[in-house]
């Protein structure tokens, strides 16, 4: 099975709302972490990532921690603005490739 | 420092026929993979190149093959092109270890008709 599970949504949200995306993973042991954004008609970017366990990520005012407890890497972002609008993929290295999360669309409305 | 770049951008292809897809990688990595990502899905592993050898295979068929040069630029080929190959095709660099991001290109959209 996938090693991670993603909200998957679509989620719509008025700009300056709160967001956050769950994200867990499958792991025997303490992998690096990684959250991706994919803007409309353009590639992959990466957004932050966490090499450890109780790291935080952080990057353009999103967030989000490493937490084994609960084997989850949840991304927030406090106020969301328009141009935050693109899918977002949680991911975990796996042998010798990424492993996706199914993504979560997120559209910002003014 | 240069990112990865990708061409063509966009490709039409009919259906039989065979596309070569080009990368390359960015500044200081070795490490080029190849990903799927059918529309409204998340990308699928194709396969990876380390030092000119596929050192990592996804679940796809041998039609799809690969090439890396010795400036760590890559190929992706795919022969006899089915419909269900439209998707867009991204390349990823890195350097080896679990820890280090891997940098997308912009990806190539094919569309076989």
């Amino acid at each position: 099975g996938n090693s991670v599970t993603q909200m998957e949504g679509p989620v719509t949200l008025s700009e300056e709302a709160f967001l956050t995306i769950n994200c867990t993973y499958t792991a025997t042991g303490y992998p690096s972490l990684f959250w991706y954004v994919q803007y409309p008609g353009e590639g992959l970017q990466l957004l932050l990532k966490a090499t450890k366990a109780d790291d935080k990520g952080s990057n353009k005012g999103f967030e989000a921690t490493y937490r084994k407890e609960t084997t989850s890497f949840h991304l927030e972002k406090g106020s969301v603005q328009v141009s935050d609008s693109a899918v977002y993929f949680c991911a975990r290295p796996r042998d010798y490739k990424l492993s996706f999360g199914a993504g979560t669309t997120v559209t910002v409305r003014a | 420092e240069t990112g990865v770049t990708q061409s063509p951008t966009h490709l039409i292809k009919t259906r039989g026929q065979q596309v070569t897809l080009r990368c390359s990688s960015q500044s200081g990595h070795n490490t080029v993979s190849w990903y799927q990502q059918a529309l409204g899905q998340g990308p699928q592993f194709i396969f990876q190149y380390y030092r000119e050898e596929e050192n990592g295979r996804g679940n796809f068929p041998p039609r799809f093959s690969g090439l890396q040069f010795p400036n760590y630029s890559s190929e992706l080929n795919v022969n006899a092109l089915e419909l269900d190959d439209s998707a867009l095709y991204l390349c990823a660099s890195s350097t080896p270890g679990q820890g280090n991001g891997y940098t997308f290109g912009s990806g190539t959209r094919l569309t076989v008709v």
